[in-house]
């Protein structure tokens, strides 16, 4: 596509429940990545992906965050058991390659634990 | 202390002002330097970067790299209402042989017409 695209945009859920947030890369792009950012706060990153691999999930915030990515392509990121603290727009962005420069990010998930 | 500082602000200038954006930065591995642009419910637009140390300029915008004090600037010159967003530095590199890209928690700026 032209653009990475996320879905939903905005999500209420209630607490305790599990979401699921799709990210559909540039077509191309091998590298994936997943941000969350939280009113006033910058860009906390949570885990990317080079193809299909994570080699680093450090960022996640707990166990109950888990993500995968198929094909290289669409990735999806889970929260199970959700908590308020989990509210927080959810940002994926791709790019051509590992590192550098270039990031494209779609336009997030909004995600609301009441 | 974070690896990236960066004043949320928030910023309010006149239109036609200049602006100056400011990060500060602690990791030295940190070789290419990125300025993002954010308007309310979107995801954040790279608008320029800089690979080590120098100036660039594009039209009315221009970012500064100074990699020996680890401070990085970005200037607006003329801003205008439609530059009202927030603007987020961000830096990458290798870190102990992964790649890594830290943003800065951005600056809320508004120019006032």
């Amino acid at each position: 596509g032209a653009g990475v695209s996320q879905s939903p945009s905005n999500k209420v859920t209630e607490k305790g429940k599990d979401v699921e947030l799709r990210c559909d890369p540039i077509s191309g792009h091998t590298a994936l990545y997943w941000y969350r950012q939280s009113l006033g706060q910058g860009l906390e990153f949570l885990i990317y992906f080079q193809g299909n691999s994570a080699p680093d999930k450090s960022g996640l915030p707990s166990d109950r965050f888990s993500a995968e990515r198929t094909g290289g392509s669409v990735s999806t990121l889970t929260i199970q058991r959700t908590q308020q603290e989990d509210s927080a727009v959810y940002l994926c962005a791709s790019s051509l390659a590992l590192g550098g420069v270039g990031y494209t990010f779609g336009s997030g998930t909004r995600l609301t634990v009441v | 202390q974070k690896e990236v500082e960066q004043d949320p602000g928030p910023l309010s200038v006149p239109e036609g002002a200049i602006v100056s954006l400011n990060c500060t930065y602690s990791n030295s591995a940190f070789q290419y330097f990125m300025w993002y642009r954010q308007y309310s419910r979107k995801g954040p637009e790279l608008l320029m970067y800089t690979y080590s140390s120098g100036n660039k300029e594009d039209g009315r915008f221009t970012a500064q790299v100074d990699k020996s004090s680890k401070y990085i600037s970005l200037f607006i010159r003329d801003s205008q209402p439609s530059d009202s967003a927030t603007y987020l530095c961000a830096m990458s590199g290798m870190v102990q042989g992964a790649q890594k890209l830290v943003f800065g928690q951005g600056t809320r700026l508004t120019i006032n017409p």
